[in-house]
């Protein structure tokens, strides 16, 4: 856990409102991956990042090697929005063991 | 999206017996993954593997630990003799290649009860 760094640990948003996540490296990290784990437990691949940002629908992540850092924005959020969301960087002798953050915790509240 | 199924989903089992889960990974998948992940909490590499072999294992991948998959079948995880300790969700992940080259697709996970 130490090697990816997530804030907030836990965050709580009314719904309609907007919010980002971030992810800080201590490693050397090419490549980022976001999930959501949803309240059942599954693993909803969100973002898979090289340097640059990527949109798709109410979500936007950015990553940024130089600085060792990763943003997750979440514009007008709902409900089915609430899990919790992952970051992962690729670290390992082999380079290719997937290394998580211990999440942020979303409640989004009506 | 591509899918990872994993079989059982759930496993109730005595401390001291042997379980197997099972993972079927994406079709053309090459590379193939375990993490443990406990109570909600942050989700723990355990073991990558490819070409039939183990490339890395972390500390949590104990000697009971072991993992194959024969003749491109099930990737299995099996843990014998099992321990208290093993109690939590086991996820299978696969991707198309190594290093930052490719996105890893996680299963449902598979709940292990030791008790």
């Amino acid at each position: 856990g130490d090697k990816v760094k997530q804030s907030p640990s836990a965050l709580s948003l009314q719904e309609g409102t907007n919010s980002a996540l971030r992810c800080n490296f201590s490693i050397a990290a090419t490549t980022v991956q976001w999930f959501l784990q949803n309240p059942r437990g599954s693993l909803i691949n969100l973002f898979y990042l090289v340097p640059g940002t990527k949109e798709n629908g109410r979500l936007k992540s950015a990553f940024d090697s130089k600085e060792s850092y990763s943003t997750l924005h979440i514009r007008d959020a709902q409900l089915e929005d609430s899990g919790t969301y992952f970051c992962a960087v690729f670290y390992g002798s082999s380079g290719n063991k997937l290394i998580f953050g211990i999440g942020t915790l979303l409640s989004v509240k009506p | 999206g591509p899918k990872v199924l994993q079989i059982p989903s759930h496993q109730i089992i005595d401390m001291g017996q042997m379980v197997t889960l099972n993972c079927d990974p994406v079709s053309n998948h090459l590379y193939f993954y375990w993490y443990k992940q406990i109570l909600g909490q942050q989700m723990e590499f355990l073991v990558n593997f490819y070409n039939g072999k183990v490339m890395e294992k972390s500390k949590l991948f104990k000697d009971q630990f072991s993992v194959e998959r024969p003749d491109g079948s099930y990737f299995t995880l099996k843990i014998q003799p099992t321990a208290l300790e093993d109690s939590a969700v086991y996820f299978c992940a696969s991707s198309l290649g190594r290093r930052s080259g490719n996105t890893l697709y996680f299963g449902e996970g598979s709940r292990l009860i030791v008790v």
